[in-house]
């Protein structure tokens, strides 16, 4: 079984649409991320998540927002999508570690496409 | 200057041959540093982490750590068409919760 799973794994979705990207892991790890991917850009941090209760913005929040429901699963939202958000979504998850040392782990990753 | 930088290639390197990929990085105090591997389409993938000054070895690869140069590569031993992927290198400070990401260097095995 998959540690770190996300659903759906493809999306098409229209302009102004909300959309929610859902992250589910079992490695039993604290720390939850959400990434974008794009050609050329690599990776790039949405939010991060220490714990159900610490949940801050990355790089490029604007437009989208995240929900930490459980240690195990962390949601990511566009309230309203736009096609510039036509991306490869990733979550991680890391294990904290003394010296912040952890290794980060990727779901398999949603394809969203945004018309 | 970008924080995490590698050659976007591609690197073509004929099967059973060493492919030898670099990262540098910019922050000194950076002490954590993972390569990645990742397919068309597909998730990274963790192969190597490395946090001590010096060569790691897993299977067919080795990482190799060059602290005071700012400098992490990753040697591909013996290699195989399926290693042809992109190979990502991850750089984290300590205290912090930020990855670095470079942009990857693309890699081909040619048969």
């Amino acid at each position: 079984d998959a540690d770190v799973t996300q659903t759906p794994r493809n999306r098409i979705t229209k302009t102004g649409k909300r959309i929610m990207l859902e992250c589910s892991q079992t490695k039993g790890h604290d720390r939850m991320y959400w990434y974008r991917q794009d050609p050329g850009l690599g990776l790039r941090l949405i939010y991060y998540s220490f714990d159900v209760k610490d949940i801050n913005k990355g790089e490029i929040s604007d437009g989208y927002s995240v929900s930490r429901q459980a240690q195990a699963k962390f949601s990511l939202s566009l309230e309203s999508a736009i096609p510039n958000q036509t991306a490869l979504y990733f979550c991680a998850t890391s294990d904290f570690q003394q010296g912040g040392r952890g290794e980060q782990f990727f779901g398999p990753g949603t394809r969203l496409t945004v018309l | 200057q970008k924080e995490v930088e590698q050659n976007s290639g591609p690197l073509s390197v004929p099967e059973g041959a060493i492919a030898s990929l670099n990262c540098t990085y910019s922050d000194r105090v950076s002490q954590s540093f993972f390569w990645y591997r990742q397919y068309s389409g597909k998730s990274p993938e963790l192969i190597m982490s490395i946090y001590s000054n010096g060569d790691k070895e897993d299977g067919r690869f080795t990482a190799q750590l060059n602290k005071a140069s700012q400098y992490v590569s990753l040697l591909i031993r013996d290699s195989q068409p399926s290693d042809s992927a992109t190979y990502l290198c991850a750089v984290k400070t300590p205290g912090t919760y930020k990855y670095i990401f470079g942009t990857g260097t693309r890699l081909k095995v040619l048969a």
